[in-house]
């Protein structure tokens, strides 16, 4: 079956323990995007990659990290989580580009963060 | 910088209603436009697009969106809902050759 899939589903964790939430898409898929989901505030981007070792900033790239060592693979790393970043993440990946007609986002279940 | 505006932060409505979510965008160039959808605790899923041709599409579920380049608006319609079409609903536009942004999203609350 044809996924995006997110680990974990759920965190919960204190202000500077380092973490790291898994995205991995089965599609073979070019692109792949974090973005964040705040109340009020809708889906922000936080890094995407078009292909491999190939990254870029987002609207909210402050306290993230990413790497694409492979294709299937768009980590997102937090080196030092705060409470501002508790929130509820969704990886994303469509075939190319980022939203584009014949390339439409597939979405992973999201990740929700809580950082005490 | 572009951005996309949806009016509506919670809209509620009985079984039968209609419904029209609206969206707005500013960006005076070319746009591809879409909406999605995310059922209570799921990911977000594509309700329908539009790249060009026919400003009235029609995607899944009886949804429709129309385009309006001269209001730079591109509201989301549907005839009749239904209670599992409580959702949150987001709008989002993609330039040429930019990114896609997302709307503040609008929570639909379908009353049985």
């Amino acid at each position: 079956e044809a996924q995006v899939t997110q680990n974990p589903r759920y965190l919960i964790t204190v202000t500077g323990k380092k973490l790291t939430v898994t995205c991995s898409q089965n599609m073979n898929h070019e692109y792949m995007s974090w973005y964040r989901q705040d109340p009020g505030l809708g889906l922000r981007q936080i890094y995407y990659s078009m292909n491999v070792e190939v990254t870029d900033k987002g609207d909210v790239p402050e306290g993230y990290k990413v790497s694409r060592k492979e294709k299937r693979n768009f980590p997102l790393i937090l080196e030092s989580p705060s409470p501002n970043q508790t929130s509820l993440y969704f990886c994303a990946s469509s075939l190319r580009g980022g939203g584009s007609y014949n390339s439409p986002l597939h979405f992973g279940n999201g990740t929700r963060l809580t950082v005490t | 910088a572009q951005s996309v505006s949806q009016h509506n932060h919670h809209v509620i409505l009985s079984e039968a209603a209609s419904l029209e979510l609206g969206c707005n965008y500013s960006y005076g160039g070319t746009v591809n436009l879409f909406w999605y959808v995310q059922y209570p605790g799921q990911h977000l899923q594509l309700l329908l697009k539009y790249f060009s041709g026919d400003p009235l599409v029609k995607g899944i579920k009886g949804f429709e969106a129309e385009f309006i380049k001269s209001k730079f608006s591109f509201n989301l319609r549907k005839p009749s809902v239904q209670w599992s079409d409580t959702a949150e609903y987001f709008c989002a536009v993609k330039t040429v050759g930019g990114k896609l942004i997302f709307g503040q999203g609008t929570e639909l609350s379908v009353k049985p």
